[in-house]
Order: structure tokens, then sequence, then C-alpha cells
């Protein structure tokens, strides 16, 4: 069964520091998507991206992060200069269609500022 | 906000019994969908359903739907130690705080 491949499973890494998380999407998925989840918290939304731009994004995105489909496989989530409230669950997401359709999520990737 | 907002927050219930997750909405949707989260791994897609739909079942899933209330049930009958997890409603990909269900053996 296909699925969504994140990594690293874990990343530890400096404040300050930028961090890159991968992610490789349901090949032929054309809806991509990014959240966050602070421990215990609930899973909130970061960014979806379409036709290789932003076509949501939440309060939560600012300057400090970006994204980027760089190949026909990957997908990035960039932090610039982490900050240790960075610290959470990312996980990436992809669907065949943005209506009536369902997303599947990776397993995350656990990162913490330290 | 497009997201669902759960209730309970947390529910807690014996194995064997049944379990009720609601869920309420405050935009016009196309569909609703509810998913599953296993402690910190990523989410499961459960079940979709359409606004034009009122109740959809899969397996011991039942999920319904009522566009005039702006809201959505989610019911687990039967349940199992293995179904304890937190349960998301939402539309386009974006959902609420979730409910946190403990079925104990």
């Amino acid at each position: 069964e296909p699925e969504v491949t994140q990594t690293p499973s874990h990343q530890v890494t400096q404040m300050g520091q930028e961090v890159i998380l991968r992610c490789v999407p349901i090949s032929n998925h054309l809806y991509f998507y990014w959240y966050r989840q602070i421990l215990g918290q609930k899973v909130e939304f970061l960014v979806s991206f379409y036709n290789n731009e932003i076509s949501e994004k939440s309060e939560i995105f600012d300057d400090q992060f970006s994204v980027e489909r760089p190949d026909g496989s990957n997908f990035t989530l960039k932090i610039r200069s982490t900050k240790l409230e960075d610290s959470a669950m990312y996980f990436c997401a992809s669907s065949g269609g943005r209506v009536n359709t369902e997303a599947f999520f990776g397993q995350g990737t656990r990162l913490t500022v330290v | 906000s497009q997201q669902g907002e759960e209730d309970p927050q947390a529910l807690s219930i014996q194995e064997g019994e049944n379990a009720t997750m609601n869920c309420s909405y405050k935009t016009s949707i196309n569909n609703l969908q509810w998913y599953r989260q296993n402690s910190g791994r990523g989410l499961v897609h459960l079940i979709l359903i359409r606004s034009n739909e009122r109740e959809k079942h899969s397996g011991r899933l039942r999920v319904t739907l009522d566009t005039s209330k702006k809201s959505s049930s989610l019911l687990i009958t039967a349940s199992r130690a293995a179904d304890t997890a937190s349960y998301f409603c939402g539309q386009n990909f974006v959902f609420g705080p979730g409910t946190r269900l403990s079925v104990l053996p």
C-alpha cells in the first residue's frame, strides 16, 4: 500500500539553527500539507501546497517557515532559525484531490530544539 | 474557521461499550472527515461523509451528519482496547482539537 514517508524520524537541533524536514508524498498525489503537533496538544495545520505554490497557510506559518518541492518526489519544510517553541511533531500529508478525498499522513518527525 | 470542534475532550469507557463523539463546525461544508491518531503517530482516515449524506457506516463505525445543526457524530460500537486513540473531525484537512478516547479492558 502506498504511504507517505518522512525523514528523519527524530531531529535534535540547536536553537537558532536551520532545520529541513523531508517528506516523500504518495507518488500520484497533487496536494501536500504540513502539520505541527506540540506534545499533548492538537494537530495544527501549517500549510498546503499545490501546483508548486502555497495554496493556504495558517497564522503559525510565518516568515521563519518555508516549503519546497525541489524535485518530483520530495516535499520539504524548512524552519530558518529554530526556537525552543518549535519543538513538536511535524506531520506531512498528501491527497489526490482537495475536496472529497482523504489525506494520507506520514509517521511524523519529532523535532527537539535545545 | 473550517475546523471542527470535538466533544467531549476526553472519554473513558469499558471494553464492549459504545463510544459517541460529537463534532460541531461553523462554516458550510462539502464534506466532513473523521480521522484517528494513535499516540504520537500520524492521522489515519476513517470516514468521509458528504454534505448530502446523513449517515455512513464502516465496520463498527457509524457517522451521522446534520447540516441544519452543523454537527456530526462518530459512534464506535462494541469498543475494544485497541480503539484507544484520539479522534478528530475536520474539513479541507483542518482539524479540531480532538476527543481522546480510552477503552479500558
